[in-house]
């Protein structure tokens, strides 16, 4: 079974703190992206990848950074967490090809304080 | 405003009732896909429509994209607990090009089944 893997569950970080929430997949997929879900908002964009060292922003890129160094793993970056980033974190994957069939991480709640 | 649209927000059925779900959109959708999210988890792919007036089936939920391509609905048969969860249409919403590959997102709608 495809497998996308979030680092973090749950995580409690403080405002002003540089927050890592790591990505991997397991199938060799070109394509990663980093949705944040919201209630009201449903699944924005933040950033995608469709190879290693290549990034593209997404519709909320704002306060947000990534690295995709290996092809399995994709990391978005928290430069200095605020209250607005308290969120519901989502990865996804995808075949390059094959934009719409995505492989979703279990997601990472993060909670700004 | 959304460039997807679903309808309803929310929804609460009997268990063996039937049920749809609505995505709208003002653009023509290049793709549009079905997703399942049960609560607190990641998504779950479930069905890709690409041309117009096309219907797929998976067990007893059907998905159909009208001949325009700008609306999708869902329909559950005989709903039963398992069936549960948010559902969220996703679409591809400009032309198929090589490095542009991301989907927009509906806002999702929460079902819950009751026994």
């Amino acid at each position: 079974d495809v497998k996308v893997t979030q680092s973090s569950r749950y995580l409690v970080k403080r405002t002003g703190e540089k927050v890592f929430l790591e990505c991997v997949q397991d199938m060799d997929h070109e394509n990663m992206f980093w949705y944040r879900q919201d209630p009201g908002l449903g699944l924005r964009l933040i950033y995608f990848s469709y190879d290693v060292k290549m990034k593209e922003k997404g519709d909320i890129p704002e306060g947000y950074s990534v690295s995709r160094e290996k092809k399995e793993r994709f990391s978005l970056i928290l430069e200095s967490a605020s209250t607005n980033q308290t969120s519901m974190y989502l990865c996804a994957s995808s075949f390059g090809g094959y934009p719409g069939e995505l492989f979703f991480g279990e997601g990472s709640r993060l909670t700004v304080l | 405003s959304q460039e997807l649209e679903q309808s309803p927000q929310s929804l609460i059925v009997q268990e063996g009732k039937n049920l749809t779900i609505n995505c709208t959109s003002s653009k023509t959708l290049y793709g549009l896909y079905w997703y399942k999210q049960k609560y607190g988890e990641g998504l779950i792919f479930l069905m890709m429509l690409q041309k117009g007036g096309e219907e797929k089936s998976h067990e007893k939920i059907t998905a159909k994209l009208d001949e325009k391509k700008q609306q999708s609905s869902l329909h559950i048969t005989a709903s039963q607990p398992s069936h549960a969860g948010i559902y969220l249409c996703g679409a591809d919403m400009t032309v198929i090009d090589f490095g542009n590959e991301k989907l927009t997102f509906g806002t999702g709608t929460r079902l819950t089944i009751i026994p």
